[in-house]
């Protein structure tokens, strides 16, 4: 079952412009992650943020975290086209130790 | 490169039959896991493996089963193939559990058509 559901399921924007992707989960949470997945490949590790942390940045991506309303965005400033790809956000599992749930992602497609 | 390796990249056989899918984890990951990712399940925990003794099991089908060898490489093995376990399967490792996060490095996947 899917803990991270992510919102929008799909984004289409302009080089330049920035891009936000939200993911709300269900139970309490250690650490919320943000993977990136190229058209069939494995997933890339994007940036972590822990549960007593509300914000964190890493380059052109900014990560918040709520944990009152059980949500986090992703946002992606100044997009290139090289960003197109799918982004899920990814709980540890409550029942399977440190395996990862993820949610459903979002396509992004950035045209130049 | 996540240093996670993945053979063979594609594999395509026929219903009924067992196929073995092999992975190596990044130097120093004790942890392995295995992911089913398709259409309509989505990324999907299978199993994992730490240091040769399984550890937690997700959604693995009774046909399907998993082991880590002495070298922290894994096989899974998928047996009594359907039409539905068509997928992309992706192995992941991660630093030993301690008070580090568990950031897991994936491989590039090995995609199973069963026709």
């Amino acid at each position: 079952s899917q803990q991270g559901e992510e919102d929008p399921q799909a984004l289409s924007i302009q080089e330049g412009e920035n891009a936000t992707m939200n993911c709300s989960y269900k139970t309490s949470i250690n650490n919320l992650q943000w993977y990136r997945q190229n058209s069939g490949r494995g997933l890339v590790h994007l940036i972590l943020i822990r549960s007593n942390e509300r914000e964190k940045h890493s380059g052109r991506l900014r990560v918040t975290l709520d944990t009152s309303k059980k949500s986090s965005s992703l946002l992606i400033t100044a997009s290139r086209a090289a960003d197109t790809a799918s982004y899920f956000c990814a709980t540890l599992s409550n029942q399977a130790g440190t395996a990862l749930i993820f949610g459903k992602g979002t396509t992004l497609s950035v045209s130049s | 490169d996540s240093g996670v390796t993945q053979t063979p990249k594609h594999l395509i056989t026929a219903t009924g039959q067992r196929v073995t899918l092999r992975c190596s984890p990044r130097s120093g990951d004790l942890s392995v896991y295995w992911y089913q990712q398709s259409l309509d399940q989505g990324l999907q925990f299978l199993i994992q493996y730490y240091n040769g003794e399984e550890r937690a099991k997700g959604n693995i089908l009774e046909r399907f089963s998993a082991q880590q060898f002495p070298d922290l490489h894994s096989e899974l093995n998928l047996s009594s193939l359907e039409l539905g376990d068509s997928a992309l399967y992706f192995c992941a490792s991660s630093v030993v559990e301690t008070s580090r996060p568990y950031e897991q490095y994936f491989g590039p996947g090995t995609r199973l058509t069963v026709t």
